[in-house]
């Protein structure tokens, strides 16, 4: 059984830039979180996505939004990088929105220079 | 405005003696509690949970406890293993499974 794998492990991007994280879930799970955890804090809850759809939103602005694909991969996409956006994004697939156990990946690590 | 607070950033501990990780919150919507550990390089793992209608929650050696009135959470590891040695993160949520709020971690070192 394969776990949740993240892409890029690193990535490097100027102000302004635009930038897409990737997440493939774990085997059966059809939920997706995104979460945003900075040096020295715990992850910050972005969004949910069960089945295509957002379900579950934190406080973070529009320009951070999300797809989810028919075989329930994710994309984290983020217009207009501020310095502040410099974090790592951890993705976590559970089984279901209701699921117990959140199961996450090993995150990316973005840089906004 | 944290909702979940881990006020220890650290806590060390002697190998066979019981780690106590502490956690306090302030939204009294939460209603499932749960623990994430995370090794360096790596993804939190979960590690426990407790629903707000209870007060305890074993699973081998790892024990949370709830106290509701305080609006507080505890982890207690018996025995302590050099491999327990990692962040802690406690989190919270008003829905189960959803928008989990996390704490800030506390690192906990295991000496052998």
């Amino acid at each position: 059984e394969t776990g949740v794998t993240q892409s890029p492990t690193h990535l490097i991007k100027t102000r302004g830039q635009q930038v897409t994280l990737r997440c493939s879930s774990q085997s059966g799970h059809n939920t997706v979180s995104w979460y945003q955890q900075a040096l020295g804090q715990g992850p910050q809850f972005i969004f949910q996505y069960y089945r295509e759809e957002e379900n579950g939103r934190g406080n973070f602005p529009p320009r951070f939004s999300g797809l989810q694909f028919p075989n329930y991969s994710s994309e984290l996409n983020v217009n207009a990088l501020e310095l502040d956006d410099s974090a790592l994004y951890l993705c976590a697939s559970s089984l279901g929105p209701t699921s117990n156990e959140q199961f996450f990946g090993p995150g990316t690590r973005l840089t906004v220079l | 405005d944290q909702q979940v607070k881990q006020n220890s950033p650290s806590l060390s501990v002697q190998e066979g003696r019981i780690s106590i990780l502490n956690c306090d919150y302030t939204n009294s919507m939460f209603d499932y509690f749960l623990w994430y550990k995370k090794y360096p390089a790596e993804g939190p793992t979960f590690l426990i949970s407790i629903s707000s209608i209870k007060d305890k929650n074993e699973d081998g050696r790892f024990t949370v406890f709830l106290n509701k009135s305080a609006k507080h959470l505890s982890l207690h590891i018996v025995p302590s293993q050099p491999g327990d040695s990692a962040v802690y993160f406690c989190a919270a949520s008003e829905e189960y499974g959803n928008k989990l709020v996390f704490g800030a971690g506390t690192i906990l070192r295991v000496k052998s």
